[in-house]
């Protein structure tokens, strides 16, 4: 079935550092593809969206771009901030009679000052 | 507009009891979708209802249930509690509610604790 696969955490930076989060998928059909934001204690928040292939999801200063011949949609922030300090998920929407979220396992970012 | 708003935010109960979560969709929203998440398993899906019919289910067994009013407010179910069944509840509402794209915005979610 299908599976997304993100890179492990914890991930630590220092503030206006380069961030990534690698995100891999494994799909049979032509899924969105999402990134979620959870800060402590509370629910998910949408970052950013891409329905097909080479979209580019921005949002903040966050981006990800689809690449269907890799099947990735790896998260990018040019300078992170203490606030960024959160778990990121990486997720792909079944469409049709099985549509669901199907996530990665979530990636923790501390930013330290 | 409001978000989506899940009610309650924090419960404890005992194991063998039973609970019922609440969810109140984005106005509009005719789709109401389901999450458990826990730290062994992450995020896993429920259920999904639109317009008063569970329309898909994820891998979880009968003592998990839910139904949804006319409203698209939603409630789950969960009979003869376990101690596995700690986890933060999520709740997930869409606007399309068709079987193609569509973009889940989530609520709060509620922390259940079984002791």
């Amino acid at each position: 079935g299908d599976s997304v696969t993100q890179m492990e955490g914890p991930v630590t930076l220092s503030e206006e550092a380069f961030l990534t989060i690698n995100c891999t998928y494994t799909a049979t059909g032509y899924p969105s593809l999402f990134w979620y934001v959870q800060y402590p204690g509370e629910g998910l928040q949408l970052l950013l969206k891409a329905t097909k292939a080479d979209d580019k999801g921005s949002n903040k200063g966050i981006e990800a771009t689809y690449r269907k011949e890799t099947t990735s949609f790896h998260l990018e922030k040019g300078s992170v901030q203490v606030s960024d300090s959160a778990v990121y998920f990486c997720a792909l929407f079944e469409a049709g009679n099985n549509r669901k979220l199907i996530w990665g396992l979530g990636t923790s970012l501390a930013v330290n000052p | 507009k409001a978000g989506v708003t899940q009610t309650p935010r924090y419960l404890i109960k005992t194991r063998g009891q039973q609970v019922t979560l609440s969810c109140s969709p984005i106005s509009g929203h005719r789709s109401v979708s389901w999450y458990q998440q826990t730290p062994g398993q992450g995020l896993q899906f429920l259920f999904e209802y639109f317009s008063e019919t569970q329309r898909n289910k994820g891998n979880f067994p009968g003592r998990f249930s839910g139904r949804q009013f006319s409203n698209s407010r939603s409630e789950m179910n969960v009979s003869t509690l376990e101690l596995g069944d700690s986890a933060l509840y999520l709740c997930a509402s869409s606007l399309l509610g068709a079987r193609g794209r569509d973009t889940q915005y989530f609520g709060p979610g509620t922390r259940l604790t079984v002791l």
